[in-house]
């Protein structure tokens, strides 16, 4: 099993540009979330999903958006990037057996 | 809101010393606290866990009491190496609907020095 893949790992973007951070997983687990990562602030939520067709917003969502149209995937869209978004971005799974959140490897964004 | 405080600044350690890294919560209902742990390039990883008041999570040396009385749940390790230099995350989730969503500490920088 992969587990939890994220998909690119590090990412430059000027400001304006588009682009979709890929998650993935193998787990078959019910739940997804996307995480930004900043300095001094630890991991804070951007949306999450409860099952496939089913998304909600977390702490920070302005800004991004999201689909779940599988139990695999869970895009993040950034629809028009700002330096304010440059930030290591983490997704992870849980099963709804468990509160254990399982964690991709991140992907570093940089916008300038 | 729920929110989780940890120690600030990054603790330095020798190798073989004690660690401590406190972490207080604040949470509405009967949360869950977790002990994650990031190394250097890595995504985070479960350490510990402990699910309801009194229980204690133990994991690669390391534990942690969840204290219902003071809202605590303190990482600590007898003995640390120089393998253990990461970044220590407390957190928590209230579980039921809060399932896909853990609040975070801001994060403890351990190094340990030879």
């Amino acid at each position: 099993n992969a587990g939890v893949t994220q998909t690119p790992k590090f990412q430059v973007l000027k400001t304006g540009q588009s682009m979709t951070l890929q998650c993935a997983q193998d787990m078959n687990h019910e739940y997804m979330s996307w995480y930004r990562q900043d300095p001094g602030m630890g991991l804070r939520l951007i949306h999450y999903s409860v099952g496939a067709g089913i998304t909600d917003q977390g702490e920070v969502p302005n800004g991004y958006n999201v689909s779940r149209s599988t139990t695999e995937d869970f895009p993040l869209r950034l629809l028009s990037a700002a330096p304010s978004q440059t930030s290591v971005y983490f997704c992870a799974t849980q099963t709804g057996t468990t509160d254990t959140q399982y964690f991709g490897p991140g992907t570093r964004l940089t916008v300038l | 809101g729920d929110s989780v405080t940890q120690m600030e600044g990054p603790v330095t350690l020798s190798e073989e010393a004690f660690l401590t890294i406190n972490c207080t919560y604040t949470a509405t209902g009967y949360p869950s606290l977790f002990w994650y742990v990031q190394y250097p390039g890595e995504g985070l990883q479960l350490l510990l866990k402990a699910t309801k008041a009194d229980d204690k999570g133990s994991n690669k040396g390391f534990e942690a009491t969840y204290r219902k009385e003071t809202t605590s749940f303190h990482l600590e390790k007898g003995s640390v190496q120089v393998s253990d230099s990461a970044v220590y995350f407390c957190a928590l989730s209230e579980g039921g609907t809060s399932y896909g969503k853990l609040t975070f500490g801001q994060g403890t920088i351990l190094t340990v020095h030879p």
